[in-house]
């Protein structure tokens, strides 16, 4: 069965530095997203990706965070000036369609800021 | 936007016995809404999910009830085992984008 892949698994990172983070989605999934999952907390929505464009994009995602999708397969979040509070797990996800179409997600990247 | 409410944060159940997770959302567009199982330390995977067209869908031990009038549902797990045990999180998809979780219960099941 296809996965959504991520790398790296885990990320450390110094405060102030930038970093990004990898994604292949399932092949032929037209959606794409990035979820951040503070440990011991809900999974949050961060932004959600169609047609080379963002979407639609949760108060979370400010001007420190952006997105590509830089060729046919990757899929990329970038956090520019990392903070502490940045330290989380990162899931990728892809979908076949929109509304009511199942997420599959990555194994996700455990960023931690230090 | 979208609001999901997810009770219990925290259920033990003895091994063999149901357990029952409900949630409710705010958002009455909302018309799918799936149910995540997270085992420590991993994703989270697609368990089972319900369109707002249906009131209650089965697979093996695992069911989910939709109430659309009330605005909520529910994950039933019957004849529960020791593998069973993780966070579930509910989710509500409105008619954008983004899938609205749960703040996720997480499961014991004891011996």
């Amino acid at each position: 069965e296809p996965e959504v892949t991520q790398t790296p698994s885990h990320q450390v990172t110094q405060m102030g530095q930038e970093v990004i983070l990898r994604c292949v989605p399932i092949s032929n999934h037209l959606y794409f997203y990035w979820y951040r999952q503070i440990l011991g907390q809900k999974v949050e929505f961060l932004v959600s990706f169609y047609n080379n464009e963002i979407s639609e994009k949760s108060e979370i995602f400010d001007d420190q965070f952006s997105v590509e999708r830089p060729d046919g397969s990757n899929f990329t979040l970038k956090i520019r000036s990392t903070k502490l509070e940045d330290s989380a797990m990162y899931f990728c996800a892809s979908s076949l369609g929109h509304s009511g179409s199942p997420l599959h997600f990555g194994n996700g990247t455990r960023l931690t800021v230090t | 936007g979208e609001n999901v409410e997810q009770h219990p944060s925290t259920l033990s159940v003895q091994e063999g016995d149901s357990a029952v997770i409900k949630c409710t959302y705010s958002d009455s567009a909302s018309n799918y809404f799936p149910w995540y199982k997270q085992e420590l330390g991993k994703r989270p995977q697609l368990i089972i999910d319900i369109r707002s067209n249906v009131g209650e869908k089965k697979d093996q031990r695992i069911a989910v009830t939709l109430n659309k009038t009330a605005k909520h549902f529910s994950l039933h797990i019957t004849e529960t085992q020791p593998e069973d045990s993780a966070v579930y999180f509910c989710a509500a998809f409105p008619l954008d984008d983004k899938i609205i979780f749960g703040k996720g219960t997480r499961l014991h099941i004891l011996p």
